[in-house]
């Protein structure tokens, strides 16, 4: 299978401050990304949908100025949480589609964000 | 709209008992049925996959699920239970399998495997 990482792992930020992580297919050419959010003993929840050089589609209800998705390439695609507060804090995973693996998701390790 | 239910937060076997993780689909078209495991702090791991044909899937680490069109099911099942395979498992569905297409979730089930 094709291979997907995630920098940083784990990180923690003051309130306030952004975030940026992101998202890379090591092995294939990612058309599409996706990013997930989840909570403690909870499923993944849908955040939003990228294609490589446009703009990301969000899922109802999450603030697109709030997280800013970029797809600049075929193998990078970054989240950055603006102005993060407590509540922000969570587990963020990404999955990536394409190429040979057009029919298939691949998710990367996630990371785990704390806000203070 | 698709959703998927799985039954049971929380399965408790011991080692070398049968596995039956249960899940339930709802779609308007065929689907495409998707059983992930999730170890702590980690990202998720494709198990096995269900697009066309055969209706018993197999996937890795010894577990299979089968495609139940009438009762709008794909349970997963594993013949006897390893320690190692305490983790959390999801089941997914989608509409269509290629690009772009996200995948829906259900909650969840920890599987807890005591010696």
């Amino acid at each position: 299978g094709a291979v997907v990482s995630q920098h940083p792992s784990w990180v923690i930020c003051k309130s306030g401050t952004s975030v940026k992580i992101e998202c890379r297919s090591l092995d294939f050419q990612a058309t599409t990304m996706f990013w997930y959010r989840q909570f403690p003993k909870q499923s993944l929840m849908l955040m939003a949908t990228s294609n490589e050089g446009s703009k990301a589609t969000y899922e109802q209800g999450v603030e697109k100025d709030k997280f800013l998705i970029n797809h600049a390439s075929l193998t990078l695609s970054t989240l950055t949480v603006t102005s993060a507060h407590p509540e922000d804090s969570s587990f963020y995973i990404c999955s990536a589609q394409g190429g040979e693996w057009d029919n298939e998701q691949f998710f990367g390790p996630g990371t785990r964000l704390t806000v203070l | 709209a698709q959703s998927v239910t799985q039954l049971g937060s929380h399965v408790s076997v011991s080692e070398g008992a049968l596995v039956l993780l249960r899940c339930n689909y709802s779609s308007s078209v065929p689907p495409y049925l998707f059983w992930y495991v999730q170890y702590p702090n980690q990202g998720l791991q494709l198990l096995l996959k269900y697009t066309t044909g055969a209706t018993l899937v197999k996937g890795i680490n010894g577990f299979e699920a089968e495609f139940k069109k009438s009762e709008t099911s794909f349970h997963l099942t594993k013949p006897s239970a390893h320690m190692s395979d305490a983790a959390e498992y999801f089941c997914a569905v989608s509409l269509l399998p290629q690009a772009g297409t996200a995948l829906i979730f259900g909650k969840g089930t920890t599987l807890s495997v005591s010696s």
